[in-house]
């Protein structure tokens, strides 16, 4: 069983609009989670890092954690090209980082 | 030079070959950290330092060996490498390794090997 699962994609959506990224995590005892974002051929760079219940929001992103449901989520309000990039959920389980496998998000101009 | 270096940026090498990779974090963190990337598969942890020490070895194969000289420093030496050992590895760094918030990771831009 993967510890992280998330949507492959493609996700597209239309420069405006909100995109939204699912990820499931297997360990119930995870308490932290990131969500980092890797343009094609580059790093991953974190996007947000989130520990609680509920949602946490950082400019056009919102990250939503669920720990009874062992889901987080990312919501990229007000879509534009350059948010066109691979998602990736990762979180913390046994001291290590397991990232899930990434949705790519592109976005239409 | 700030956050995470890599070095080389790519890197093309024969099985047979001996070669290195390099990172250096300029954050002042305690920890880094090897991954592997391969096309379509998630990010695969493949070492852990934490104050030099090594705290994790994920399973991976002895061509690929290690080194942390100092917490600023690390190195992957790699040897008799196979194709499939073809893929981007990354390095990153985190304040700490203790499983909680402080342990937020950070990427250097990661040294694309090809294995001929």
């Amino acid at each position: 069983q993967k510890e992280v699962e998330q949507n492959s994609g493609p996700l597209s959506v239309p420069e405006g609009a909100i995109a939204s990224l699912n990820c499931t995590y297997s360990d119930r005892g995870s308490q932290s989670f990131f969500w980092y974002r890797q343009y094609s051929g580059k790093s991953p760079e974190l996007i947000m890092s989130i520990y609680s219940n509920g949602d946490k929001e950082d400019g056009r992103f919102t990250a939503q954690l669920n720990k009874a449901s062992q889901y987080v989520s990312l919501l990229i309000r007000d879509s534009q090209p350059s948010d066109s990039a691979t998602y990736l959920c990762a979180v913390i389980s046994d001291y290590k980082l397991s990232f899930g496998a990434g949705t790519t998000v592109t976005v239409r101009a | 030079e700030t956050g995470v270096t890599q070095t080389p940026r790519h890197l093309v090498m024969g099985m047979t070959n001996k070669k290195s990779l390099k990172c250096e974090q300029h954050l002042g963190h305690n920890a880094m950290y090897w991954y592997k990337q391969s096309a379509k598969k998630p990010l695969e942890l493949m070492f852990v330092y934490s104050l030099e020490e090594r705290v994790e070895n994920n399973s991976v194969p002895s061509r690929f060996s290690p080194e942390c000289p100092n917490s600023s420093h690390l190195f992957l030496h790699l040897h008799t490498l196979q194709p499939e050992d073809s893929a981007l590895y990354l390095c990153a760094s985190s304040q700490v390794f203790s499983g909680g918030a402080k342990d937020t990771q950070y990427f250097g831009p990661g040294t694309r090997l090809t294995v001929l």
